[in-house]
């Protein structure tokens, strides 16, 4: 069975750093690219960042590109999100995603709530 | 990039159908979506991907009362024989080479 599994949110100052990580297994985690979408409370998904199952390959959106990296260990089966300069605005719960060529976003986790406040 | 619209809002029966619209914006009227389900309180659920031909794909387990069809920039999620389970809100979602893109969500109420 497929499962990823977040860990690391919490209670963040703004400018504060977070790392979150995503546990994989059930699948060959080296042959897939991953993501990670947020939803801020109450409102819709929005994507964040996407990696290229080697890694080699990082894409993310505006509104965090500059203070996130995303990043993976494919020898531990683990995806990681490196939050820096955090507003309050990242406030959010984050998923990661299992990415699958034209099939999209196959595999959910079950999110981790980011809360940045002071 | 590409850009997703869907309605806010949508309400039908128990027992009735619905019909989701989710709509390309103009360059990608060609593209692969994919349909997710978020239940109250829970991660999205993958329930298929969805081409611009009408040919779908549904995920493991998802019940066969969901289907999908196509029409040019259109891309719609049936639900039929709808359920209590079924409220939810449910978000499509494309991609391109560097960017992925989900619309706003449409909240399904079971009346």
């Amino acid at each position: 069975e497929v499962q990823l599994l977040e860990s690391g949110g919490g209670l963040v100052q703004p400018g504060g750093s977070l790392r979150l990580s995503c546990a994989a297994s059930g699948f060959t985690f080296s042959t897939y690219g991953m993501g990670w979408v947020r939803q801020a409370p109450g409102k819709g998904l929005e994507w964040v960042s996407s990696i290229s199952p080697s890694g080699g390959n990082t894409y993310y959106a505006d509104s965090v590109k500059g203070r996130f990296a995303v990043s993976r260990d494919n020898s531990k089966n683990t995806l990681y999100l490196q939050m820096n300069s955090l507003r309050a605005d990242d406030t959010a719960v984050y998923y990661c995603a299992k990415l699958v060529p034209a099939i999209g976003s196959d595999c959910w986790g079950q999110g981790t709530l980011v809360t940045v406040s002071s | 990039q590409p850009v997703l619209t869907q309605s806010s809002s949508a309400s039908a029966s128990l027992g009735s159908s619905v019909k989701l619209t989710c709509t390309l914006s103009s360059g990608h009227s060609n593209s692969i979506i994919a349909w997710h389900q978020q239940q109250p309180g829970k991660a999205p659920r993958y329930l298929m991907k969805l081409e611009g031909s009408g040919t779908y794909n549904k995920g493991s387990g998802i019940p066969d009362r969901f289907s999908g069809s196509s029409s040019g920039a259109d891309r719609y999620l049936t639900i039929s024989n709808l359920q209590s389970e079924d409220e939810a809100d449910y978000y499509c979602e494309t991609w391109d080479s560097n960017t992925r893109v989900f619309g706003g969500g449409t909240k399904l109420t079971v009346l």
